[in-house]
């Protein structure tokens, strides 16, 4: 089954404790981003990556790692949470050249609660 | 750069009756554009997209939308809503050519009652 999984679901976690979240697909994509969704905000992207050892900052990278070591899996890294960063992250996958879709699958999310 | 408006936070509805979520947006460049659902306590699914060709698009579980270039719009409609459609809506879009960034807008919360 195509799919996008993240771990852990759910996390709780006190001020300046280094986590890292992962994130693996198995669709062979290119493409791999990390959002957070924060309620009125909608979704914004953290970093995203274009293939392995490829990445770029999105809108909102401050305070989060990623690293592309191989096509399957884009870690999210906080090295120092703290509690603005108290939110619900998803990751997500897409690759151009199923035709042309340019569809984005999603994770099912990790909610990160910062004390 | 591209931005999303989706004017109504939520959206109270009955069941049964028709329903439409507001999407406009910025652009200086082609876009590509999507509505995602989001159940709750779920992630995103893609409930349609507009690439090009027919602006008139249909998508899963009886939606439709409709590209309007010079309105910048895209809408997302359904004749006759069901108890299941209450989710959030997002609409979003993504610069021609590229898989890298997509935006979204702030969310529809689309809440269906008897």
């Amino acid at each position: 089954e195509a799919q996008v999984t993240q771990n852990p679901r759910y996390l709780i976690t006190v001020t300046g404790k280094k986590l890292t979240v992962t994130c693996s697909q198995n669709m062979n994509h290119e493409y791999m981003s990390w959002y957070r969704q924060d309620p009125g905000l909608g979704l914004r992207q953290i970093y995203y990556s274009m293939n392995v050892e490829v990445t770029d900052k999105g809108d909102v990278p401050e305070g989060y790692k990623v690293s592309r070591k191989e096509k399957r899996n884009f870690p999210l890294i906080l090295e120092s949470p703290s509690p603005n960063q108290t939110s619900l992250y998803f990751c997500a996958s897409s690759s151009p050249r199923e035709g042309g879709s340019y569809e984005q699958y999603f994770g099912p999310g990790t909610r990160l609660t910062v004390t | 750069a591209q931005s999303v408006t989706q004017l109504d936070s939520q959206v109270p509805v009955f069941e049964e009756a028709p329903v439409e979520l507001r999407c406009n947006y910025s652009s200086s460049v082609s876009v590509y554009l999507f509505w995602y659902v989001q159940y709750p306590n779920q992630g995103l699914q893609l409930l349609l997209k507009y690439l090009s060709g027919s602006t008139l698009v249909k998508g899963i579980n009886g939606f439709e939308a409709e590209f309007n270039k010079s309105q910048t719009s895209f809408h997302l409609r359904k004749p006759s809503v069901h108890i299941s459609d209450t989710a959030e809506y997002f609409c979003a879009v993504l610069r021609t050519g590229t898989a890298s960034k997509l935006t979204f807008g702030t969310g529809t919360r689309l809440q269906v009652t008897l």
